[in-house]
């Protein structure tokens, strides 16, 4: 059962402008969303979170937003740098006692010089 | 503060087999969880460990096994390996307890091949 999902298997984006990652989950009991960032021959690494009970939060160039009604988030890179080429994952946690996080499938970001 | 390894970085087996395989979380964690990310997916939680015991299991079925040590490192075993078994195998270690969103934080994974 795919409880998140990232449909854009891949962005190309200019180096300067806006990068916009999109991510739709279907269960209203994840308390937490997060974005990981994975290089080749790495694991994902901690980008920016949000609680469930926000709709916006922002670090430094990294803004998330949350729209709870639509099930809904998305990630804004701003400006866009070289560097953010990655692949991004999105994933939502659980409220059980594991904490348990579902990703989705990910989405290849390229930012061309 | 050492980062959260992960070894072999790479293993090749035969369908039928049985694979172990390693992890050593960040200092002063006491939660693992293991993921299986098949080629084009995202990961999938197996399983979490939280000082020692496991408590929490995704739906993965019991020839995936782990174990937890006195020094919060672990150990993930796969019996009776299936093609459907290659894929990264990542660990992510986390303080455990923490109300806020846990951070999670992961290994470079292990890369499984089964022939």
């Amino acid at each position: 059962d795919q409880q998140v999902k990232q449909n854009s298997p891949s962005l190309s984006v200019q180096e300067g402008r806006i990068s916009i990652l999109n991510c739709d989950y279907t269960n209203s009991m994840f308390d937490y969303f997060l974005w990981y960032k994975k290089y080749p021959a790495e694991g994902p690494t901690f980008l920016i979170s949000i609680s469930s009970i926000k709709d916006k939060n922002e670090d430094g160039r990294f803004t998330v937003f949350l729209n709870k009604s639509a099930k809904h988030l998305s990630l804004h890179i701003v400006p866009s740098q070289p560097g953010d080429s990655a692949v991004y994952f999105c994933a939502a946690r659980g409220q059980g006692l594991t904490r348990e996080m579902r990703f989705g499938a990910g989405t290849r970001l390229t930012v061309k010089p | 503060e050492t980062g959260v390894t992960q070894s072999p970085t790479h293993l090749i087996k035969t369908r039928g087999q049985q694979v172990t395989l390693r992890c050593s979380s960040q200092s002063g964690h006491n939660t693992v969880s293991w993921y299986q990310q098949a080629l084009g997916q995202g990961p999938q939680f197996i399983f979490q460990y939280y000082r020692e015991e496991e408590n929490g299991r995704g739906n993965f079925p019991p020839r995936f096994s782990g174990l937890q040590f006195p020094n919060y490192s672990s150990e993930l075993n796969v019996n009776a390996l299936e093609l459907d078994d290659s894929a990264l195998y990542l660990c992510a270690s986390s303080l455990g307890g923490d109300r806020d969103h846990n951070e999670q934080f992961f290994g470079p994974g292990t890369r499984l091949t089964v022939l």
